[in-house]
């Protein structure tokens, strides 16, 4: 069984705070790791993409980073707005898995104002 | 607005009966994957159809199939249908078949209650 694990389960934050969090997923035979936003109400929204060792990709205030080696990623959010309050999902994709996507059970933000 | 749709919206039956869903990719794409999302679990993969062609399959019930037509939309057919399966289901699509390194686009889901 694949298990990519998310922490903290959720995270309540004050307006302006900057933030992370974990994805963790088995090291070996790795193909990609996507990360979503999910706000309520809403459907998943893709943030990114990420293939290889060292990989670190910026959208506005939200970065993020992976190591394949050692089987996770961090999801960075700076100075956190109401706005970025959602459910944040990690998605492992293995090679020989047929390119399908185990999802973590995600991470819930709440920034408060 | 992904550009992926999804009908119907909400659904409420009973139990033992059939039910389709319906979701139409983006515009050019030609992957779609369905998945679910019941209380507590993760979105689970079912199956992915890439051009007409089943290319994936994930934990799908054999209660359960798709298709996905020469117009490349695609139906999630589901049966004899029991409490457990009300869930929200979502349809995604992707540009290529190799879903792993492209973004995938959801749909806005179908919420299935079975009573």
């Amino acid at each position: 069984i694949l298990n990519v694990e998310q922490s903290p389960q959720s995270l309540h934050v004050q307006e302006g705070d900057s933030t992370n969090f974990t994805c963790s997923f088995p090291s070996s035979n790795f193909y990609a790791l996507h990360w979503y936003r999910w706000e309520t109400a809403k459907s998943p929204e893709a943030l990114f993409v990420m293939t290889l060792n060292g990989d670190e990709k910026k959208k506005g205030r939200i970065s993020a980073t992976l190591n394949t080696k050692e089987g996770y990623s961090y999801l960075y959010i700076k100075g956190s707005q109401p706005e970025d309050s959602a459910t944040y999902l990690c998605a492992y994709c293995w090679a020989g898995s047929n390119y399908k996507l185990t999802f973590g059970k995600g991470t819930l933000l709440t920034v408060n104002p | 607005d992904s550009g992926v749709t999804q009908t119907p919206k909400h659904l409420i039956t009973a139990t033992g009966q059939r039910v389709t869903l319906r979701c139409s990719p983006r515009s050019g794409d030609l992957s779609v994957y369905w998945y679910q999302q019941s209380l507590d679990q993760g979105l689970q993969f079912l199956i992915q159809y890439y051009n007409g062609e089943e290319r994936a399959k994930g934990n799908i019930l054999e209660r359960f199939s798709a298709q996905q037509f020469p117009d490349l939309h695609s139906e999630l057919n589901l049966s004899s249908l029991e409490l457990g399966d009300s869930a929200l289901y979502f349809c995604a699509s992707s540009a290529t078949w190799t879903g792993g390194t492209y973004e995938q686009y959801f749909g806005p889901g179908t919420r299935l209650t079975v009573t």
